[in-house]
């Protein structure tokens, strides 16, 4: 059963328009979301997270929202720029028992921005 | 500065071959993980361990066999390789709030 899911394989946008993606989750005892960007041939680095205790947080160009009540989050990006293509994974943090720490992933977004 | 490095970064295995995935993070990380990446299926977990001499199965365990005997360092080992392990692996650490990733160590069996 797949807790975290980005349900857009892909998403093409225009160089200076907004970029938005989707997360959804289905566990209630996550407490802390992330963001992570990947390019190819590297490994995953991480973008912007948020609390759920919040429902915005913003690092510049990048701001990730939190619906907690709908379990959904979302990163947007303006304006969006040719270096941003890249594989976007959304994660969220397991606050219970033993588990504490350890992040599930969604299965990735590829963000392409067209000059 | 090196963070998580992850050796070797290519491998070309046969069926039935064994192998070991070396993962060496030097940020005094208690906890540390091994996922891997297949296309649609994201990011899926392997095994973890939250300290020296501790190891747990993650979300796809089987096939895999791992060892924490230094802080430092996290080994993943395939004992008989199988085409379905075809994959990209990554090593990560953490503590608290998100990890730091490996470049990845791309992985064909054949």
């Amino acid at each position: 059963d797949q807790q975290v899911k980005q349900n857009s394989p892909s998403l093409s946008v225009q160089e200076g328009r907004i970029s938005i993606l989707n997360c959804d989750y289905t566990n209630s005892m996550f407490d802390y979301f992330l963001w992570y960007k990947k390019y190819p041939a590297e490994g995953p680095t991480f973008l912007i997270s948020i609390s759920s205790i919040k429902d915005k947080n913003e690092d510049g160009r990048f701001t990730v929202f939190l619906n907690k009540s709908a379990k959904h989050l979302s990163l947007h990006i303006v304006p969006s720029q040719p270096g941003d293509s890249a594989v976007y994974f959304c994660a969220a943090r397991d606050a219970g028992g033993t588990s504490y720490g350890k992040l599930t992933f969604g299965q990735g977004t590829i963000l392409t921005v067209h000059p | 500065n090196a963070g998580v490095t992850q050796t070797p970064k290519f491998r070309v295995l046969k069926t039935g071959q064994s192998m070991t995935l070396l993962c060496a993070q030097d940020m005094n990380h208690e906890y540390m993980y091994w996922y891997r990446q297949d296309p649609g299926m994201g990011l899926r977990l392997i095994h973890y361990s939250v300290g020296e001499g501790t190891t747990a199965k993650g979300e796809v365990p089987d096939g895999y066999n791992v060892s924490r005997l230094k802080k430092q360092n996290f080994l993943l080992g395939l004992e008989s390789a199988a085409p379905s392990q075809t994959s990209v692996y990554f090593c990560a650490s953490g503590q608290g709030y998100g990890y730091t990733f490996g470049s990845g160590t791309r992985l064909t069996v054949v």
